[in-house]
């Protein structure tokens, strides 16, 4: 079973506008930690935002927020209002408190429209 | 500046002739690892090592090798380059060798073409 599953290969967002983009996990691992990573087309990897298993608040980083759903294992990003420069590849990624591994989803390519 | 050092930017090769790709952080962590990016796959993970001497296969080991000698390198080898192995390779760093806290630290990535 896919341990990050993506199902968004493609979004558009007006600018300005609010977007969410959509990540889903699995592990029975009670402790663990998820990420979001931008990839612009120049093809560094950013790191954007972390959310613990057991942060009782939704993190938030300046426009960027994670709406974490435990019970629903899913962790989706929320950027507020838009920016061209917000057009790139967005990964999440989870890292088990016990594991050795990150495991990435394969991504959603975000197109911002002016 | 705190960084992850990967060299080259930019591999093309034949198919047989070995290769080195070099990696070096200047953070102290504990944790480095390796990925190769192939479209519609996402990021997979080739190998880690949590400290020195201790690397471990991550999900596409086949066809590399890694060496921990040094806290601060973590060079990838292709012995014997295949076509297959045409893609854009990450290696990224972390503070902690296990624990979900610490995110991944990339490098700029290597885009090797193997001919």
């Amino acid at each position: 079973a896919q341990k990050i599953t993506q199902t968004q290969p493609g979004m558009f967002v007006q600018e300005k506008e609010a977007v969410t983009l959509d990540c889903t996990y699995d592990t029975s691992d009670p402790s663990y930690g998820l990420f979001w990573y931008k990839q612009p087309s120049s093809g560094e990897m950013i790191f954007l935002i972390y959310q613990g298993s057991y942060d009782q608040q939704n993190a938030t980083e300046g426009r960027y927020s994670l709406n974490f759903q435990k019970a629903r294992k899913s962790a989706n990003l929320v950027i507020s209002a838009s920016q061209l420069g917000d057009s790139a590849m967005y990964f999440c990624a989870m890292r088990e408190g016990a594991g050795n591994q990150f495991y990435f989803g394969t991504g959603t390519s975000l197109t911002v429209i002016p | 500046e705190a960084q992850v050092t990967q060299n080259p930017r930019y591999l093309i090769t034949v198919t047989g002739k070995k290769l080195t790709v070099t990696c070096s952080q200047n953070m102290n962590h504990e944790y480095m690892s390796w990925y190769r990016q192939d479209p519609g796959l996402g990021l997979r993970q080739i190998y880690y090592s949590m400290n020195v001497e201790v690397t471990d296969k991550g999900d596409v080991p086949e066809g590399y090798k890694v060496s921990r000698k040094e806290k601060r390198n973590f060079p990838l080898i292709l012995e014997s380059p295949s076509p297959n192995q045409t893609s854009l390779y990450f290696c990224a760093s972390s503070l902690h060798r296990t624990g979900g806290g610490s995110p991944l630290h990339f490098g700029n990535g290597t885009r090797l073409t193997v001919t």
